[in-house]
């Protein structure tokens, strides 16, 4: 059972150009969590995605974000317009169910986005 | 608002020491993880800890949880160079289950 993937591993962008990263959550698992980590920071919860549906956005930044998980196909996180404050990197983190008893999240390698 | 704070947020000690890494919270929380992060790496769950005076151990790491005085500690015993990492605290929101994370202790570990 393959982990959590993410890709690319590695994204540089200029300034004004768009951004999209992808994430396959693990075999079986149908929620979807993108993170946020700045250097030398924790990860700070972005958005959570079950299939075809936005659950919270409320670590969402108000414009330039928005993020998708389809039916079919990988999650995707996309960023307009990159600005240099977008560099970070950016985790997915997939989990299977709701139960709290045993809820966790597996997390993906991550992308490392830069703005030049 | 749930806080998470750890401290130290940077250590650096001599292969073969014990020292502790402490986690803080503001409200009651039901789970609290430890994660290890290496450079340029994902996250590494460490240690899940769902009830008061919860220990844990694995290898050197050995993790607790105090829900009256929201504080966990992980504790490293003879500390060796491949525990070098940052590791982070993480505490589950009750009322979403938002996960909070804290800002990470830097622990370099001299050989």
């Amino acid at each position: 059972n393959a982990g959590v993937m993410q890709n690319p591993r590695h994204l540089v962008r200029r300034r004004g150009q768009e951004a999209r990263l992808r994430c396959s959550p693990m075999k079986g698992h149908s929620h979807v969590y993108w993170y946020r980590q700045l250097p030398e920071e924790g990860l700070k919860f972005m958005v959570y995605l079950q299939k075809e549906n936005i659950i919270d956005e409320s670590g969402m930044p108000k414009e330039r974000f928005s993020a998708e998980f389809p039916k079919e196909g990988p999650s995707i996180l996309r960023i307009q317009q990159v600005v240099r404050g977008d560099s970070a990197a950016y985790f997915c983190a997939s989990s299977p169910i709701r139960d709290r008893a045993f809820y966790e999240q597996y997390f993906g390698p991550g992308t490392r986005l830069t703005v030049t | 608002e749930l806080k998470v704070e750890q401290n130290p947020l940077f250590l650096s000690m001599q292969e073969g020491k014990n020292y502790t890494i402490y986690c803080n919270y503001s409200t009651t929380s039901d789970r609290l993880y430890w994660y290890r992060q290496d450079p340029g790496k994902s996250l590494e769950s460490l240690f899940v800890l769902l009830s008061n005076g919860a220990v844990k151990q694995e290898g050197r790491l050995m993790a607790s949880l105090d829900t009256k005085a929201r504080l966990s500690t992980l504790h490293i015993t003879a500390a060796v160079h491949d525990l070098s990492a940052t590791y982070f605290c993480a505490v589950v929101r009750n009322r979403d289950d938002k996960i909070i994370f804290g800002k990470g202790t830097r622990l370099h570990i001299l050989p």
